[in-house]
């Protein structure tokens, strides 16, 4: 199970603030992804990089940012903006776009 | 965008029996479909994969085909034992521009194999 982590497991958040997740990945992956998983929902696409100094919106990015400086690097900030942000995120990378994705084992955000 | 139905939602079986999970997309570009299995409160882990120069795949008790003109695609799990109670997830990706290695995933299947 090692070779990308994210931190913390749970995290517990006051409505109005923003909060940083982390996704960090020893495995020498070019991409990059951020997933939301909602009870009796598939994962939907938050964010995606292919690339160092570069990231796509995915599908629900409203209320999201993402930085991309490193190559092992990849963090999530949950903005105010988002307003239903308690949900499961997970983190992935592949060596290479349109590879097998490889996930993290997950942050639990709860909204207060 | 790529669109993918999955069904059913739920699937219950006995031990033994076979468990047959189908999805369909929208995107005939689409040509990577895999499938990841999710375990309680765990990551989604792949447990099989195919593209669309092949029409099946198999891997031990696990197959998964593809019909490429119908837009749909299966996975089959035989000999089914309770250690495959879990959640499982399709999802499709097609190559090129930017969604280049965005995966769209479907709804999600949680079978119960029961002992």
């Amino acid at each position: 199970d090692g070779g990308i982590t994210q931190s913390p497991k749970y995290l517990f958040r006051k409505e109005g603030q923003n909060v940083t997740l982390s996704c960090e990945q020893n495995l020498n992956h070019d991409a990059m992804y951020w997933y939301r998983q909602d009870p009796g929902q598939g994962l939907r696409l938050i964010y995606y990089s292919q690339i160092v100094n570069d990231f796509q919106k995915g599908d629900i990015a409203e209320g999201y940012s993402v930085s991309r400086e490193k190559k092992e690097s990849f963090p999530l900030t949950v903005t105010s903006a988002q307003k239903n942000p308690t949900a499961f995120y997970l983190c992935a990378s592949s060596i290479a776009p349109y590879n097998e994705q490889f996930f993290g084992p997950g942050t639990r955000l709860t909204v207060l | 965008g790529e669109n993918v139905e999955q069904h059913p939602s739920t699937l219950s079986v006995q031990e033994g029996d076979s468990a047959v999970i189908k999805c369909t997309y929208s995107d005939s570009a689409s040509n990577y479909f895999p499938w990841y299995k999710q375990e309680l409160g765990k990551r989604p882990q792949l447990i099989i994969d195919i593209r669309s120069n092949v029409g099946e795949k198999k891997d031990q008790r696990i197959a998964v085909t593809l019909n490429k003109t119908a837009k749909h695609f299966s996975l089959h799990i035989t000999e089914t034992q309770p250690e495959d109670s879990a959640v499982y997830f399709c999802a499709a990706s097609k190559p090129g521009g930017t969604s280049y290695g965005k995966l769209t995933f479907g709804q999600g299947t949680i079978l119960t194999v029961h002992p």
